[in-house]
């Protein structure tokens, strides 16, 4: 199956400071990559959705301000969480679709995001 | 309204039972698909199964089954003469042609497998 890598799969930073993640796909291109956040002993919740040389779509109560998310290339998507706070640590996981029917989505490994 | 619903929280069972774990979901759509994840304690989804609503057939891998019942939009998945590795966490999803193919994930269910 096709592969999504995450980097960097853990993170800690200070309470104020800004964190990129980054999202691969690696040997198929997406043209469209989703971005969820899942809190200790709960389900995934979508955040946005990063379609390639276009502006995101964030979901209803996502900060855009916050959570800017770039897709510049096919194959790679950025989150940076900025001023980042310990109510942001959280595990964010990005998936990469595939570009053609049946649009299947490859998840990444996750990035677990602890702010201090 | 929740498109996916797990009502199963959290399931403890002892090897070498089965156990099944109920997915209901809700769509207008005719045309989409329904997943299987696992999700272990490293927190990588692990992909299990992936049905289309226009097949209907039962899957059976292993000790892994399932079953799609389009008449009580349910999809339960079975897993035969558990192991202590299956402990995880089983997420159901629904992936709708109508919205994109955007996943709506259940909330999950817990299992904890007893040696």
């Amino acid at each position: 199956g096709a592969v999504v890598s995450q980097h960097p799969s853990w993170v800690i930073c200070k309470s104020g400071t800004s964190v990129k993640i980054e999202c691969r796909s690696l040997d198929f291109q997406a043209t469209t990559m989703f971005w969820y956040r899942q809190f200790p002993k709960q389900s995934l919740m979508l955040m946005a959705t990063s379609n390639e040389g276009s502006k995101a779509t964030y979901e209803q109560g996502v900060e855009k301000d916050k959570f800017l998310i770039n897709h510049a290339s096919l194959t790679l998507s950025t989150l940076t969480v900025t001023s980042a706070h310990p109510e942001d640590s959280s595990f964010y996981i990005c998936s990469a679709r595939w570009a053609a029917p049946p649009y299947e989505q490859y998840f990444g490994p996750g990035t677990r995001l602890t702010v201090t | 309204a929740q498109k996916v619903t797990q009502a199963q929280t959290e399931i403890s069972v002892v090897e070498k039972e089965d156990v099944t774990l109920d997915c209901v979901y809700e769509t207008r759509d005719t045309t989409y698909y329904l997943f299987w994840y696992k999700q272990p304690p490293s927190g990588e989804l692990v992909f299990l199964i992936r049905r289309n609503s226009f097949d209907e057939q039962n899957e059976i891998s292993g000790r892994y089954s399932w079953n799609f019942q389009k008449s009580t939009s349910s999809f339960n998945f079975t897993i035969t003469a558990s192991q202590v590795v299956d402990s995880a966490v089983y997420f159901c999803a629904l992936s709708e042609v109508g919205t994109g193919n955007q996943f709506y994930f259940g909330t999950g269910t817990s299992l904890t497998v007893i040696p």
